[in-house]
């Protein structure tokens, strides 16, 4: 089935560093999103990509999708304590039966030292 | 105020009692699903529906039943058949089971079966 792999499972920054996280699936997807989870929340929406070498931005976050759709990333430039929390992707396998179903990957754990 | 709202928040259970955890959306959307977190793992579907009286299994539907008879309720049973109940459960909605929806998630429920 498919699989979407997320690197790396844990990352500490200082104040001010950038980050970067990526996600990989094993079948081209038709979407990607991105969720943040802050410690003891649960997981907040941030973006969906959905167009091959799309590139979206909200401030400081940066957003990119693969040009085939099978990868993405996450980069935070000039990290703050508040971006603490775990950053998950999420896709839909393209042309799959699995209407609607998302696959999250294991999300990346990011803490901020002041 | 529109929203997600499950019930408990934390739950404690003896090991091979059923137990039913709520899940009640506001936002009249016609999707709902079930993820099971557990720690260094991404979000695990277990079911999912899209809509009233129907649903489908997930990738870890197994010691788990469900049921939709309302547009506003998704209620998950983790039965005594389930070999590791122990986790946070967080229920989520969206307008519809198209892939390309954002997905609105509940507080969560965290079980302890003892």
């Amino acid at each position: 089935g498919q699989q979407v792999m997320q690197i790396p499972q844990y990352q500490h920054v200082q104040e001010g560093e950038d980050f970067t996280t990526y996600c990989n699936s094993s079948t081209t997807l038709s979407n990607i999103q991105w969720y943040k989870q802050r410690p003891g929340g649960h997981p907040v929406f941030l973006i969906q990509l959905v167009k091959s070498g799309e590139v979206k931005k909200q401030k400081r976050l940066t957003f990119q999708f693969g040009e085939a759709k099978k990868n993405s990333s996450l980069h935070i430039t000039a990290t703050q304590t508040t971006d603490v929390g775990t950053y998950f992707c999420a896709g839909t396998n393209a042309g799959g039966t699995s209407y609607g179903k998302l696959t999250f990957g294991q999300g990346t754990i990011l803490t901020v030292h002041p | 105020d529109g929203g997600i709202t499950q019930s408990p928040k934390y739950l404690f259970r003896k090991e091979g009692q059923n137990v039913t955890l709520s899940c009640e959306q506001n936002l009249n959307h016609d999707a709902m699903y079930w993820y099971r977190q557990d720690p260094g793992q991404g979000l695990r579907l277990i079911y999912y529906s899209q809509i009233v009286n129907d649903f489908q299994k997930g990738d870890i539907a197994e010691g788990y039943s469900v049921s939709r008879e309302k547009k506003e309720s998704f209620p998950l049973t983790v039965t005594s058949a389930q070999k590791n109940p122990t986790a946070f459960y967080l229920c989520a909605s969206s307008r519809s089971g198209n892939y390309n929806n954002e997905q609105f998630f509940g507080p969560g429920t965290r079980l302890t079966v003892l």
